[in-house]
């Protein structure tokens, strides 16, 4: 059983759209995380949730918002896209002992 | 300010050799230090996670090693295969703040 599930694994889009990426997590994990990987491989945090609530919102256009329906769900909602989002965005969740992140495989978007 | 800096950036190997990747951190305070293996195009995986009091820690040809005093961290992987290819990366976690390295890209060849 996947821990945590990205949909969709490909993103496609034109520039101007809104596109949404939903995260699932099955580890009954209390904070969920969402991390962008730009093409240098570096990962940077943009959002935390705890129990629905955010905790973490990192220097982040406000074109990206986090969704969370419950504490199993994270989706991530991006207005107006533009080519500097093109990356992979990775959802993740941990423990509240914060003993580490469980990562999910990633969703790569392309915004042409 | 709060760094996790790792070297070499990238490494290339011939199958069946070992090698070593460094992880050196200002973070603080200190709660656990996590090596991730990243395959390409997949989520980060955990290999290993270290608290303050351990020194080293084994998972099968990986091994990593904590120097708390001196803020180091060190991956060592024995006999590599062509599967070892990959990003690793080293996270250090303050309890509630995860700080990551910018990855050490390995690249095992036959």
């Amino acid at each position: 059983d996947t821990a945590v599930s990205q949909t969709p694994k490909y993103l496609v889009t034109q520039m101007g759209n809104d596109k949404s990426i939903k995260c699932e997590q099955n580890l009954g994990h209390d904070t969920m995380y969402w991390y962008k990987q730009d093409s240098k491989k570096f990962l940077k945090i943009m959002f935390s949730y705890n129990n629905k609530e955010l905790i973490i919102n990192e220097t982040v256009p406000n074109r990206f918002s986090p969704k969370s329906p419950d504490k199993a769900h994270l989706n991530l909602h991006i207005n107006s896209l533009e080519l500097g989002d093109s990356a992979v965005y990775f959802c993740a969740s941990s423990h509240p002992t914060g003993r580490g992140q469980f990562f999910g495989p990633g969703t790569r978007l392309t915004v042409l | 300010k709060n760094q996790v800096e790792q070297s070499p950036q990238s490494l290339i190997i011939l199958e069946g050799k070992n090698c070593t990747l460094q992880c050196n951190y200002t973070v603080s305070p200190f709660s656990n230090l996590r090596w991730y293996k990243q395959d390409t195009g997949r989520g980060p995986v955990s290999l290993t996670i270290m608290t303050f009091s351990e020194n080293t820690k084994s998972n099968g040809r990986y091994t990593a090693t904590l120097d708390a005093d001196t803020k180091q961290s060190s991956l060592h992987i024995t006999a590599s295969q062509l599967s070892d290819s990959a990003s690793y990366i080293c996270v250090v976690n303050t309890g509630n703040q995860f700080y990551f390295g910018t990855g050490t890209s390995l690249t095992v060849i036959p």
